[in-house]
């Protein structure tokens, strides 16, 4: 079974400073994918940015970076320069597409509070 | 292109009866997925489907359940409500293994 960690409930930032969105991943499979979505107030889940696990270089999605470290199970979340609209609840999920699903398992969530 | 839409938007039901929610997938996406999320927590999975087919379903009791059309659109139903229902149901919809699923607005689910 596939388990997704976020260990920060909430965090603040300034606006214009970059933040980091912790994530830590447990499965045994060696073929994964690693997804971060966006949910704003309005509950719509919006998608950011995905890591595949045979990719080499880290992901990146104009101010959105992955930091894929594979050895640790990490895939953590940078946003640069934030903005007050990155005011959100921002979830990691991962997929295991061998398991003959696409289903996507995810964390608790992380909420971020962008301040002016 | 439209995007993932579900419907109602939002559902006011008593405990004991019976609701189905409805979602339709972007466009050429052939899988379909319903999630559902607590107040507070993460989205949990709950069924998937492809090509008409069940593919997975999560940790769900049988009061839930759902079907794809051929025009790949979907239902969840679930029987026998009680108020742990009560939540928001996501739907998501993907084109192939390795791309993202494209979530739905949801359907926000009060059982009283």
């Amino acid at each position: 079974a596939q388990k997704i960690t976020q260990t920060q409930p909430g965090m603040f930032v300034q606006e214009k400073e970059a933040v980091t969105l912790d994530c830590t991943y447990d499965t045994s499979d060696q073929s994964y994918g690693l997804f971060w979505y966006k949910q704003p107030s309005s509950g719509e889940m919006i998608f950011l940015i995905y890591q595949g696990s045979y990719d080499e270089q880290n992901a990146t999605e104009g101010r959105y970076s992955l930091n894929f470290q594979k050895a640790r199970k990490s895939a953590n979340l940078v946003i640069s320069a934030s903005q007050l609209g990155d005011s959100a609840m921002y979830f990691c999920a991962m997929t295991v597409p061998d398991t003959g699903r696409r289903a996507l398992t995810f964390g608790s969530g992380t909420r971020l509070q962008v301040q002016p | 292109d439209a995007g993932v839409t579900q419907s109602p938007t939002h559902l006011i039901k008593t405990r004991g009866q019976q609701v189905t929610l409805r979602c339709s997938p972007i466009s050429g996406h052939k899988s379909v997925s319903w999630y559902q999320q607590v107040l507070g927590q993460g989205p949990q999975f709950i069924f998937q489907y492809y090509e008409k087919e069940e593919r997975g379903r999560g940790n769900f009791p049988d009061r839930f359940s759902a079907r794809q059309f051929p025009n790949y659109s979907s239902e969840l139903n679930v029987n026998a409500l009680l108020l742990g229902d009560s939540a928001l149901y996501l739907c998501a919809s993907s084109s192939g293994r390795f791309v993202e699923q494209f979530f739905g607005p949801g359907t926000r689910l009060t059982v009283l």
